[in-house]
């Protein structure tokens, strides 16, 4: 059974620009959820997306979006990049309601110059 | 406050120890609790999970909850060195709000 997809896994951006990450579930998988992790913040949820629609949202400014697909692959899009937002983008797959854990891609490690 | 804190160790501990890993929480409308190992370089693993209070083994691994204390608890028994990673506790508040707080991290050296 393969597990999360991440791509790319690597990814260098300058200030101002904009980046999509791009995240593949398990398969079956309906639920899927960004984390961003920093040595200064830990995890920190950034939002949730179910059956093509935003479930729920972490304390983001409106730079960081995301969607979903009707194959439940997702994206999520930061605008004007700043340096601050340097760090790993984590994507989590679950069943509908997440309570029996979330299986975690191995990230996109963005550093923003 | 934050809703989950943690230590963030190091902790540092010798091969066949019994290691205790814990987790406070502020939220009383956490009702699943999980645990999860993140080695460097790789997107965290999830370990355990328990709903409400009360005890789960899994192996070498005994996830222990105490709402009334809002207290989380990992033990690992004979802590191997490959166990040396960084272990995350992560509530969840169940039902459809699909979020989870993760505490900051316990990092964890098991010397051979």
């Amino acid at each position: 059974k393969a597990g999360v997809t991440q791509t790319p896994r690597y990814l260098i951006k300058t200030r101002g620009q904009q980046v999509t990450l791009s995240c593949s579930p398990i398969s079956g998988h309906r639920s899927v959820s960004w984390y961003q992790q920093t040595p200064g913040q830990g995890l920190q949820f950034l939002f949730e997306y179910f059956s093509e629609t935003q479930r729920n949202k972490g304390n983001f400014p409106g730079r960081f979006s995301g969607r979903q697909f009707s194959n439940s692959r997702s994206e999520m899009n930061v605008s004007t990049l700043e340096l601050g937002d340097s760090a790993l983008y984590l994507c989590a797959s679950s069943d509908f309601l997440g309570n029996y854990g979330y299986t975690f891609g191995s990230g996109t490690r963005l550093t923003v110059v | 406050q934050k809703e989950v804190e943690q230590d963030p160790g190091p902790l540092s501990v010798p091969e066949g120890a019994i290691v205790s890993l814990n987790c406070t929480y502020s939220n009383s409308a956490f009702q699943y609790f999980m645990w999860y190992r993140q080695y460097s370089r790789k997107g965290p693993e999830l370990l355990m999970y328990t709903y409400s209070s009360g005890n789960k083994e899994d192996g070498r691994f005994t996830a222990q909850v105490d709402k009334s204390s809002k207290y989380i608890s990992l033990f690992i028994r004979d802590s191997q060195p490959s166990d040396s990673a960084t272990y995350l506790c992560a509530p969840n508040y169940g039902g459809a709000t699909n979020k989870l707080i993760f505490g900051t991290g316990t990092l964890l050296a098991v010397q051979p």
